[in-house]
């Protein structure tokens, strides 16, 4: 079946540093990848998606590269803010028969300190 | 992206009662699916609802526990029945986007049940 495995947290970082969060993933086919985000309170929020190999999504100076040959969609940022601490997750979309069903990961939470 | 709106966006309650949470689109989409994060957990889909047909559930949800109407394209609502402290999470619904590719979350139905 499909799944996707990210790296455990919480990550905390000083502001300005750089962040990677892993995420491999396991399907048949060709999913799409996607990571969304949580912030304190709040409900989720799409961040970044690709739809297919190599391809690289980006928002808000997140980015993610999907890659087909180790399976990975990590996501990266080169300088964090404070305002960047939410929890992250990452998915994966598979269509079969009509179904499209996301399947998230446990979640990444970032901390970020001033 | 379509806007999402859900009621209650909290509610505590009694065992053994039921709670019916609403979710409203700003557009017609067809597609709609509900999730549920426990907490401190990632999310889990509960069934699809499509306007026209029966809900489709996933495996560890039945009908009974988790009835869904979907009357109209812009409109669903998940019934939490019977419940207990086992319930307490948050429950979100979200739609896809024109082709489903991208799905696009509520901001939750957060429910403490005692």
């Amino acid at each position: 079946g499909n799944s996707v495995t990210q790296m455990e947290g919480p990550v905390t970082l000083s502001e300005e540093a750089f962040l990677t969060i892993n995420c491999t993933y396991t399907a048949t086919g060709y999913p799409s990848l996607f990571w969304y985000v949580q912030y304190p309170g709040e409900g989720l929020q799409l961040l970044l998606k690709a739809t297919k190999a190599d391809d690289k999504g980006s928002n808000k100076g997140f980015e993610a590269t999907y890659r087909k040959e180790t399976t990975s969609f990590h996501l990266e940022k080169g300088s964090v803010q404070v305002s960047d601490s939410a929890v992250y997750f990452c998915a994966l979309l598979h269509s079969t028969a009509g179904r499209r069903a996301l399947t998230f990961g446990s979640g990444t939470r970032l901390q970020v300190q001033p | 992206s379509a806007v999402i709106s859900q009621k209650p966006s909290r509610d505590i309650c009694q065992r053994g009662t039921s709670l019916t949470i609403q979710c409203q689109v700003d557009s017609q989409v067809t597609m709609m699916f509900w999730y549920r994060q426990q907490p401190g957990q990632s999310l889990t889909l509960i069934a699809t609802a499509n306007q026209g047909s029966e809900a489709t559930y996933e495996s560890g949800f039945v009908i009974d526990k988790f009835p869904i109407s979907r009357p109209n394209l812009t409109f669903s609502t998940l019934t939490v029945s019977n419940m207990s402290p086992e319930d307490s999470s948050i429950y979100l619904c979200s739609v896809g986007s024109g082709r489903a590719d991208t799905q696009y979350f509520g901001p939750g139905t957060r429910l403490t049940v005692l």
